[in-house]
């Protein structure tokens, strides 16, 4: 299947201050990839779409000036989470659909964040 | 109700029994349903990818759907200890549509 790069795996940073996550897909263009959150024993959250070019679309609830969204390219897509508190403290998992006869969605690897 | 109901189990098997992973939907627009496979504290893994009813059959895993029930299934013959995972079922109506909704996981435990 495609591969979708997802860095880093785990960070562990202090309250205040800004993380940054990258999402890349390494075989394939993707226009529009996908943002979730995940607590323990829980299922995906959809926070944001993300569209190569424009602006992220957000789902009601999730804070745009918090998690700032970049679709830099079409292979690339970046989830900044500012000014973070404990309270941010998730998993974080990208993904991008790939195009074609067989529209599949792929996972990055997650990122764990941990914020003190 | 949910869109999507899954039985979070836990679920406990010996190896080498056949394994049945259900959701339930409510949505009739859904279209293309898919099974994932999520390991701890990884990112789901794409398990198998149908559309509309029927069955499909991927090496030990077979996935049945049954759009007048609103059921879909997920059935993994031979179970291995390596199959320990949480299996999440997601489906949506297609198309450039690409949000996907998801049950809330089923967490199985294949005992060797």
């Amino acid at each position: 299947g495609a591969v979708v790069s997802q860095h880093p795996s785990w960070v562990i940073c202090k309250s205040g201050t800004s993380v940054k996550i990258e999402c890349r897909s390494l075989d394939f263009q993707a226009t529009t990839m996908f943002w979730y959150r995940q607590f323990p024993k829980q299922s995906l959250m959809l926070m944001a779409t993300s569209n190569e070019g424009s602006k992220a679309t957000y789902e009601q609830g999730v804070e745009k000036d918090k998690f700032l969204i970049n679709h830099a390219s079409l292979t690339l897509s970046t989830l900044t989470v500012t000014s973070a508190h404990p309270e941010d403290s998730s998993f974080y998992i990208c993904s991008a659909p790939t195009t074609g006869e067989s529209e599949k969605l792929f996972f990055g690897s997650g990122t764990q964040l941990s914020v003190l | 109700q949910k869109e999507v109901e899954q039985d979070p189990g836990p679920l406990s098997v010996p190896e080498g029994a056949i394994v049945s992973l259900n959701c339930t939907y409510s949505n009739s627009a859904f279209q293309y349903f898919m099974w994932y496979r999520q390991y701890s504290r990884k990112g789901p893994e794409l398990l198998m990818y149908t559309y509309s009813s029927g069955n499909k059959e991927d090496g030990r895993f077979t996935a049945q759907v049954d759009k007048s029930s609103k059921y879909i299934s997920l059935f993994i013959r031979d179970s291995q200890p390596s199959d320990s995972a949480t299996y999440l079922c997601a489906m949506n109506s297609g198309g450039s549509n690409y949000k996907l909704t998801f049950g809330k996981g089923t967490l199985l435990t294949v005992n060797p």
